[in-house]
């Protein structure tokens, strides 16, 4: 079954910090992965996209990483600021039944503390 | 731009009420679509459109419709509310159809549903 699972469920980090979000997957045949931050009461905005090829890819203080031999992405925030504080969803994209589909997961919740 | 605007932000039904939920884009995107984001649980596709005329199911279609008469609008109607479509609901608009081709994917707000 095509899955995405993130971890921690939630994390407290205090400001200034560093942290690092864990997505595996099963999705298969593979696309590409994406992050997403939700702030509360908001929509869904793209942070990364990352294909087959890519290792690595920064936007600011956020780096995202990509293992698609073991199914593994992490999202590493730098210097944490207050305005991190937001749930940070990984998204899968395979191709099924020749359409392409997003496979989203349940996401990280991430707070922030001064 | 506004990008993609949705209305209304909130929203209380009562079971069996209809009612239908606006979106409506402003890029001239061609692919749009429809998620449901309830609490523990990742997004989940309703229905979407690769263009004006053209709509297909998703993952949990069942108690909704959609149409798309032109580029800029995808509403979606609830036919008889029931208290499990109690969500917050999501459009998205992205340039081309393939998801998996990378086009990032823009949201609007979000419609907070609440059916008693």
């Amino acid at each position: 079954k095509n899955q995405v699972e993130q971890s921690p469920q939630s994390l407290i980090i205090l400001e200034g910090k560093n942290c690092t979000l864990q997505c595996n997957y099963t999705v298969s045949p593979f696309s590409n992965l994406r992050w997403y931050k939700q702030d509360t009461g908001r929509g869904p905005v793209s942070l990364t996209i990352m294909t087959f090829s890519e290792n690595t890819k920064s936007n600011g203080r956020y780096t995202a990483t990509l293992d698609a031999d073991t199914k593994q992405s992490s999202l590493h925030i730098t210097a944490s600021q207050l305005s991190d504080s937001a749930s940070y969803i990984c998204v899968v994209s395979g191709s099924m039944d020749s359409n392409y589909q997003l496979i989203w997961g349940a996401g990280t919740k991430l707070i922030i503390k001064p | 731009n506004a990008g993609v605007t949705q209305t209304p932000k909130f929203q209380v039904l009562k079971t069996g009420q209809s009612m239908t939920l606006q979106c409506a884009q402003d890029m001239n995107h061609e692919y749009m679509s429809w998620y449901r984001q309830d609490p523990g649980m990742g997004l989940r596709l309703i229905h979407y459109s690769v263009g004006a005329g053209i709509t297909d199911q998703g993952e949990v279609p069942n108690g909704y419709n959609v149409s798309r008469s032109t580029t800029e609008d995808f509403p979606l109607r609830l036919l008889s509310a029931a208290p499990s479509q109690t969500s917050v609901y999501f459009c998205a608009s992205s340039r081309s159809w393939g998801q998996g081709s990378g086009t990032e994917a823009f949201f609007g707000q979000g419609t907070r549903l609440t059916v008693v």
